[in-house]
């Protein structure tokens, strides 16, 4: 399978604990992008990166949460000190360094979190 | 005021209706417009583009009203397999999509 691919698939962790998603974009593409989704609501933009530089980070990113792609290829998600609001769908999406369009991003299947 | 407002539904009809979705969005300089539809705890997949001139694939009609920052979404003889969430999606900028919180539907029997 060569598209997106997020890991894990399902996360249940204790309020308080540190979690890590990673997120393995399409390999000939620059861009990749989070987005978190809560129930009711549509993706939100959090941060995305061109190559290993992290070019814009939404207001959403708190203190908590980082993100990394150290060498361009796979990025992680890490949020320390979860809290029950950090329950959600994390999103993973690539694209090429094309201008950004619905038939050039790719998104995974999303990594669940459920914070206890 | 959210970047793009989209009625959030449900919209509940039976087999063979019409059904409609609106949307606006804030950022007259968007350039990009999209559809996307997306089931329960999936993620979002694209189901058409927005141009200018309103584009049709199929049962689904899409338009765009730049000067009014409007876009709308058109399912003609809804299928239960319609059932879904319907997210309207433009460009922020060259680099990313910004999603609206979408419009539940639920076609029944």
């Amino acid at each position: 399978d060569t598209g997106v691919s997020q890991d894990p698939r399902h996360k249940i962790t204790k309020r308080g604990q540190n979690v890590t998603f990673r997120c393995d974009p399409i390999s000939e593409h620059n861009r990749l992008y989070w987005y978190r989704q809560t129930l009711g609501q549509g993706p939100e933009f959090l941060t995305y990166f061109q190559n290993e530089a992290q070019l814009e980070k939404s207001r959403l990113l708190s203190d908590r949460f980082s993100a990394e792609r150290p060498k361009g290829s796979f990025s992680t998600l890490e949020i320390q000190r979860t809290e029950q609001g950090d329950s959600a769908m994390y999103l993973c999406a690539s694209s090429p360094k094309v201008r950004i369009s619905g038939n050039t991003i790719y998104f995974g299947e999303g990594s669940w979190l459920t914070v206890v | 005021r959210k970047e793009v407002e989209q009625d959030p539904g449900p919209f509940n009809v039976p087999e063979g209706a019409t059904v409609a979705f609106n949307c606006t969005y804030s950022n007259s300089a968007s350039q990009s417009f999209f559809w996307y539809r997306q089931d329960c705890r999936k993620e979002p997949k694209l189901l058409m583009s927005v141009y200018s001139s309103g584009n049709e694939d199929g049962r689904f009609t899409a338009q765009l009203n730049r000067a009014s920052q409007y876009i709308s979404l058109l399912i003609r003889d809804s299928k239960l397999s319609d059932s879904a969430t319907y997210l309207c999606v433009v460009s922020g900028g060259y680099n990313k999509l910004i999603f609206g919180a979408g419009t539940r539907l639920a076609v029944h029997p």
